[in-house]
């Protein structure tokens, strides 16, 4: 199977501060990266396919890059509404697989 | 606007056999265009695939669960489910019912999720 890590874990950021996320995937997914946001108690919630394609009705201030074998979650200047863990998940190769997720708290 | 809402019991004994449905409102399970996956996350922990089916009754599964899951469709009731057999603690989790790009194979929309306890 294809693992996904993320990094970092957890962090704390103030909010209007610039936020990123790095999943990094163990072979090569070419451009089937997808990002999710859960919030406590909610199911998760696409945000991002395709590496940098928002999803409809996403605030544009997150935004999905690729570098290399890294692919990079931003979210430009945090909000309140923003707390939450992310996962990245590859859709290249089944079985599918996610990222063990970051927790985005406001300090 | 596709949803999609778990049923099934919140309590399963060891050893015997999870069954959960999902309910597609808004949208057809008949669609050539997406795939209809099954994914769970244990409590504090991350998602797995379980797996899926398509529109002609294909099906596809995460080897990890060693054969033990099944997703079939009830197309007059734009339903699918899933069964799980032989389960142990170690399937407790909630269990979402989601909707799978075919093509990109991102999942969207999701079901709100259903937990299911496994205990005696």
């Amino acid at each position: 199977d294809i693992q996904m890590t993320q990094s970092p874990s957890s962090l704390s950021a103030s909010v209007g501060d610039r936020v990123t996320i790095t999943c990094r995937a163990s072979q090569n997914i070419r451009r089937y990266l997808n990002w999710y946001q859960q919030k406590p108690g909610k199911a998760p919630k696409l945000l991002i396919y395709a590496v940098s394609t928002l999803q409809n009705g996403v605030p544009s201030r997150f935004s999905g890059t690729e570098s290399g074998a890294d692919f990079t979650l931003t979210i430009n200047s945090l909000q309140p509404e923003d707390i939450a863990t992310y996962y990245c998940q590859q859709s290249n190769i089944t079985p599918w697989t996610f990222g063990q997720g970051t927790k985005v708290e406001i300090k | 606007q596709v949803q999609l809402q778990e049923s099934g019991p919140g309590l399963v004994k060891p050893s015997q056999t999870l069954s959960l449905t999902c309910s597609v409102s808004g949208g057809s399970i008949r669609s050539g265009s997406y795939y209809w996956s099954w994914i769970r996350q244990p409590a504090g922990k991350g998602l797995e695939w379980i797996g899926r089916m398509y529109s002609s009754g294909s099906t596809s599964y995460n080897p990890s669960l060693e054969s033990r899951a099944t997703i079939s469709g009830d197309t007059s009731k734009n339903q699918f489910s899933l069964k799980v057999t032989a389960v142990t603690a170690a399937d407790t989790a909630v269990y979402y019912c989601v909707r799978e790009d075919n093509g990109g194979d991102w999942f969207d929309p999701w079901g709100q999720g259903t937990l299911v306890t496994v205990s005696s």
